[in-house]
């Protein structure tokens, strides 16, 4: 049972453009919403990351939108480039700041 | 610079084989994990261990086990390997509340 659905699971995105990756869960119990970034032949690395007390972060051209009655969270890519193109993973952490569990991953590929 | 080193980055094994995956961190962090990497199906949780000689399963843990018998050190085992055990396979480390941080990974594949 996956309880952090991602989509879509791979996108193209023009340069310049706007890439937006979806995110949802479903344990309540979830206070820490990470989004992790991967290149080939690299590990996951830490992009940014939400606790559900706010409802947006910014960090640079990145941006999380988090809706906690929907169960949701979004990551945006504003002026997406060519070297974002990654693996993107959404997370979700328990309260005791142990687990993480993952979404699928999004294949992000942005054309020049 | 914080680091978590897997031994391997490619290993090739037979069917049957006795595999030993090795993690190390230089982080002292409490909490270590193996996950494996499929397409489409995410990170997956393998197992998990929260102190020295702790260890607790995952989502898939059938066909592993783990030991870890100091702090810094996690490692994998697959008894005896199986195709359908091909895959990339990620170490991870945290301490509560702060991030993980993975190593580059081993992709394994078994024939």
């Amino acid at each position: 049972q996956q309880q952090v659905k991602q989509s879509p699971q791979s996108l193209i995105v023009q340069k310049g453009g706007i890439s937006i990756i979806n995110c949802a869960y479903e344990n309540t119990a979830f206070d820490y919403f990470p989004w992790y970034q991967q290149f080939p032949g690299k590990g996951p690395a830490l992009l940014i990351a939400i606790r559900p007390d706010v409802s947006e972060k910014k960090e640079g051209r990145f941006t999380i939108s988090f809706n906690k009655s929907a169960k949701q969270f979004s990551l945006h890519i504003m002026d997406s480039q060519p070297g974002d193109s990654a693996t993107y993973f959404c997370a979700a952490g328990d309260n005791a700041g142990n687990m993480l569990t993952f979404g699928g991953g999004t294949r992000l590929m942005v054309k020049p | 610079d914080v680091k978590v080193t897997q031994s391997s980055r490619y290993l090739v094994k037979r069917t049957g084989e006795k595999v030993f995956l090795e993690c190390v961190q230089d982080m002292d962090h409490e909490n270590m994990f193996w996950y494996r990497q499929d397409p489409g199906l995410g990170l997956r949780l393998i197992y998990f261990s929260y102190d020295v000689k702790m260890k607790e399963k995952g989502d898939i843990p059938e066909g592993y086990s783990v030991s870890r018998e100091k702090k810094e050190r996690f490692s994998l085992i697959l008894e005896s390997a199986s195709t359908n055990q091909t895959s990339m396979y990620l170490c991870a480390s945290k301490s509560p509340n702060t991030e993980a941080f993975f190593g580059q990974g081993t992709r394994l594949t078994v024939v």
